[in-house]
């Protein structure tokens, strides 16, 4: 039961560089999700998917992409990676369940430096 | 969606109990209650919800008051490995905007042996 995997785990990148996160979830999840999160912030969430070709903002999606061509994947780019960007990044999946459906499950993270 | 207030930060003696308070006076009739905990280093992970009625799982209990203004997380044994950063949150169902999902600092509950 793989769940959900994050990779790379770890990431150190320049200034101005594209960087990629990679999500994968194994349950066919319907929800996707990218967080990020710096210390005084809490997780904030990036963008969101609810299934494959759609996605949509959420709290802070700047200097963000995102595309979800396949319901298990749900990559993450960062177009041209700034300082700011520095953070541990999280993805979670989640399916709807009836009356409620905030259940979600999160990947173990990708610690993200830009140099 | 309505806001939630937890304390920052709780003790709790390895085997006893731990009672995990949240407040989220504002909340609306159609809100969940949710719960979620992080572990050092690790994702989040979701330990319970509910609507109305207590609600008990393998990991904890969540006791909401009847005016559902507050819920209380217990942990009935609490071990080291409960030490955690804990989130109350509160959302309608899934479908809805997403846009403002807010987990706030949580309690950071620390288990002393």
């Amino acid at each position: 039961d793989a769940g959900i995997t994050q990779s790379p785990r770890y990431k150190i990148t320049e200034t101005g560089r594209q960087v990629t996160l990679m999500c994968h979830q194994t349950w066919s999840h319907s929800y996707m999700f990218w967080y990020r999160q710096d210390l005084g912030h809490g997780l904030r969430l990036i963008y969101y998917s609810a299934a494959a070709d759609i996605t949509d903002k959420g709290e802070v999606p700047d200097g963000y992409v995102v595309s979800r061509s396949k319901t298990e994947n749900f990559p993450l780019t960062l177009e041209s990676a700034t300082r700011s960007q520095t953070s541990v990044y999280f993805c979670a999946s989640s399916e709807p369940r009836g009356h409620s459906s905030y259940e979600q499950y999160f990947g173990p993270g990708t610690r993200l430096t830009v140099t | 969606d309505a806001k939630t207030t937890q304390p920052p930060s709780m003790d709790c003696a390895e085997g006893r109990a731990a009672n995990l308070p949240c407040n989220h006076s504002t909340i609306s009739g159609n809100e969940y209650v949710y719960w979620y905990r992080q572990i050092h280093s690790q994702g989040p992970q979701y330990i319970i919800h509910g609507l109305k009625n207590n609600e008990t799982n393998e990991m904890a209990s969540l006791i909401i008051t009847e005016d559902r203004k507050s819920s209380t997380l217990i942990l009935p044994h609490a071990t080291l490995r409960d030490t955690a950063v804990y989130y109350c949150i509160v959302r309608v169902a899934l479908g809805t905007s997403y846009d403002k999902v807010i987990f706030g600092p949580g309690t950071s509950l620390s288990v002393i042996p």
